[in-house]
């Protein structure tokens, strides 16, 4: 069965570096999304992506991440002057088209701000 | 806004016994329902879902059944196994549009032998 890729597994940046976060959504999906789960915490939307731009954002996704679909299958969420609370874990997902299809998880990148 | 509350959990069994885990959720109109499960070390999977009133979702001996009087979707087994060990995620999603997933707390379960 067809699945979702996240790299790298983990993660591990000084305090105030970019990181980027890599996924390869199911081939004929066209639907995307990050979300992510700081320790102990609700798994919490961040962005959806349709079209080749954002469709949706919470008000977590300030103007320190930024999405991107750069070629045909990777998907990156780039995080820019990470701060210690930025640490959690990042799932991307995709969907296909059509109502009530389910998102498809990736395994997650543990972020780990130091 | 959607919001889902679940039983924080954890939420401790012996091999065998009966499982519910009680999820209720707030949307505006139809939503669909999931629960979603995380094996140790590993990311979200799908477990089984429902998307409109009264439909009862099942898989791997798991069901949940879509109550829209009640606003509830609570996961039920008949008999949990060791390997049924995981946190288990109530979920719901719009109808329509994007569909972003609003996820309850999870629910931590823990099965012993």
């Amino acid at each position: 069965e067809p699945e979702v890729t996240q790299t790298p597994s983990h993660q591990v940046t000084q305090m105030g570096q970019e990181v980027i976060l890599r996924c390869v959504p199911i081939s004929n999906h066209l639907y995307f999304y990050w979300y992510r789960q700081i320790l102990g915490q609700k798994v919490e939307f961040l962005v959806s992506f349709y079209n080749n731009e954002i469709s949706e954002k919470s008000e977590i996704f300030d103007d320190q991440f930024s999405v991107e679909r750069p070629d045909g299958s990777n998907f990156t969420l780039k995080i820019r002057s990470t701060k210690l609370e930025d640490s959690a874990m990042y799932f991307c997902a995709s969907r296909g088209t059509g109502n009530n299809q389910p998102q498809h998880f990736g395994d997650g990148t543990r972020l780990s701000i130091l | 806004g959607n919001s889902v509350t679940q039983m924080e959990g954890p939420v401790t069994l012996s091999e065998e016994a009966f499982l519910t885990i009680n999820c209720t959720y707030t949307a505006t109109g139809y939503p669909s329902l999931f629960w979603y499960v995380q094996y140790p070390g590993e990311g979200l999977q799908l477990l089984l879902k429902a998307t409109k009133a009264d439909d009862k979702g099942s898989n791997k001996g798991f069901e949940a059944t879509y109550r829209k009087e009640t606003t509830s979707f609570h996961l039920e087994k008949g008999s949990v196994q060791v390997s049924d060990s995981a946190v288990y995620f109530c979920a719901l999603s719009e109808w329509a549009g994007y569909q972003k997933v609003t996820f309850g707390i999870g629910t931590k379960l823990q099965v012993i032998p």
